[in-house]
């Protein structure tokens, strides 16, 4: 069972540049989240998607960045005219349905973002 | 989401248990008790969770008190590939994120 895959694992952008991330959640999972994790810091909580509903983007800048979980395809996180201050680790989870709420949630790997 | 205090590292020497606390003091009852962990550089893996029975499985074992307030997190034979950072994070069903600190950064020495 393939866990939670995040491509591209590495991008980098320069200054004004759109960047995009795609997750793509584990079997059967219907509730993806996506976390920030800046140099040196700890994960921040951005958005939690469920297919083609945003639950809570509590944690998202309110400009520029944006999310969407399509009934089909993986979930992207979309951040417009990327800034330096964009560079981090973006990290997806997924958990299973009817768990959303839950907090055992199940992480990929991570796409480092690095804004030239 | 209540708040919890760990202490900022530790040191466990290759083969012995590692004793992870975590001071949750504001729980509410309805409240669990994660843990999870990060590998430098790698996602966070999801290790426990408990209510107020202790828990075991593969991985690790959570000891809650008897009053909630606090909780221990036991790798029983602590191996190099463990050291990493630790994260306790107390959370209720109202919301679907965790709330991470800064956790513990254990390191595991030969």
């Amino acid at each position: 069972n393939a866990g939670v895959m995040q491509n591209p694992r590495h991008l980098v952008r320069r200054r004004g540049q759109e960047a995009r991330l795609r997750c793509s959640p584990m079997k059967g999972h219907s509730h993806v989240y996506w976390y920030r994790q800046l140099p040196e810091e700890g994960l921040k909580f951005m958005v939690y998607l469920q297919k083609e509903n945003i639950i809570d983007e509590s944690g998202m800048p309110k400009e520029r960045f944006s999310a969407e979980f399509p009934k089909e395809g993986p979930s992207i996180l979309r951040i417009q005219q990327v800034v330096r201050g964009d560079s981090a680790a973006y990290f997806c989870a997924s958990s299973p349905p009817g768990q959303g709420r839950s907090g055992e949630q199940y992480f990929g790997p991570g796409t480092r973002l690095t804004v030239t | 989401d209540a708040k919890t205090t760990q202490p900022t590292s530790m040191d466990c020497a290759e083969g012995r248990a590692a004793n992870l606390p975590c001071n949750h003091s504001t729980i509410s009852g309805n409240e669990y008790v994660y843990w999870y962990r990060q590998i430098h550089s790698q996602g966070p893996q999801y290790i426990i969770h408990g209510l107020k029975n202790n828990e075991t499985n593969e991985m690790a074992s959570l000891i809650i008190t008897e009053d909630r307030k606090s909780s221990t997190l036991i790798l029983p034979h602590a191996t190099l590939r463990d050291t990493a950072v630790y994260y306790c994070i107390v959370k209720g069903g109202s919301q679907g994120n965790l709330i991470f600190g800064k956790g513990t950064k254990l390191s595991v020495k030969p």
